[in-house]
């Protein structure tokens, strides 16, 4: 079990143009979270899964972010037409849990930088 | 809404000395408390998970502390030592699906 893992971790893109980030949690967690992190801040909830279904998406989340988690393995977190306002560290974290209480821990990855010029 | 603060947004203490880090929040029906450590462009590694139903959490030289009622957690690190210069966060969920909401974080420096 190597934790959760993200690819790239580095990215820089032009605005207006596309980005895609995968994730990887760690084996057989059922639930997966995307963060986002601003210089200074504490990450933000952007959206999360339970397996396959995604369950809540944040008003952060524009119509531009798309986000899968096909069959419940991997996900990815696509930004569509990059705004330098999209600078930032996207994190994500999972956990298992059998059960609709929130008491297990969650873990994170090491999270992308994406800078827009 | 949930809200997390953590007070000082920056604290300076020479090697050995203990530190205590400071975290509020505004609602205290939460399910637990998260703290982490994130290090300078990386990512978020959990330090300790403290249940509700917990007062207190060890491991190693941190030790957690909560109290629901008044709406605070408290992280102690003994004998600090320049390795532990980081910035700390705390979050705790704001459902029971585990959305967590974070404070800013505490940036720690141990100095030799």
């Amino acid at each position: 079990d190597t934790g959760v893992s993200q690819d790239p971790r580095h990215k820089i893109t032009k605005r207006g143009q596309n980005v895609t980030f995968r994730c990887d949690p760690i084996s057989e967690h059922n639930r997966l979270y995307w963060y986002r992190q601003t210089l200074g801040q504490g990450p933000e909830f952007l959206t999360y899964f339970q397996n396959e279904a995604q369950l809540e998406k944040s008003r952060l989340l524009s119509d531009r972010f798309s986000a899968e988690r096909p069959k419940g393995s991997f996900s990815t977190l696509e930004i569509q037409r990059t705004e330098q306002g999209d600078s930032a560290m996207y994190l994500c974290a999972s956990t298992y849990t059998g059960s609709r209480v929130s008491g297990e821990e969650q873990f994170f990855g090491p999270g992308t930088r994406l800078t827009v010029l | 809404k949930q809200e997390v603060t953590q007070i000082p947004a920056a604290l300076s203490v020479p090697e050995g000395e203990n530190l205590v880090l400071n975290c509020s929040f505004t609602d205290s029906a939460i399910y637990n408390l998260q703290w982490f450590r994130q290090d300078p462009g990386k990512g978020l590694t959990s330090l300790l998970l403290i249940q509700s139903s917990q007062r207190e959490q060890t491991s190693g030289r941190l030790n957690a502390s909560l109290d629901k009622s008044s709406g605070r957690s408290t992280l102690y690190i003994a004998a600090s030592q320049p390795g532990d210069s980081a910035t700390y966060l705390c979050a705790v969920p704001t459902d029971s699906w585990g959305k967590f909401q974070f404070g800013a974080g505490t940036q720690v420096v141990v100095t030799p």
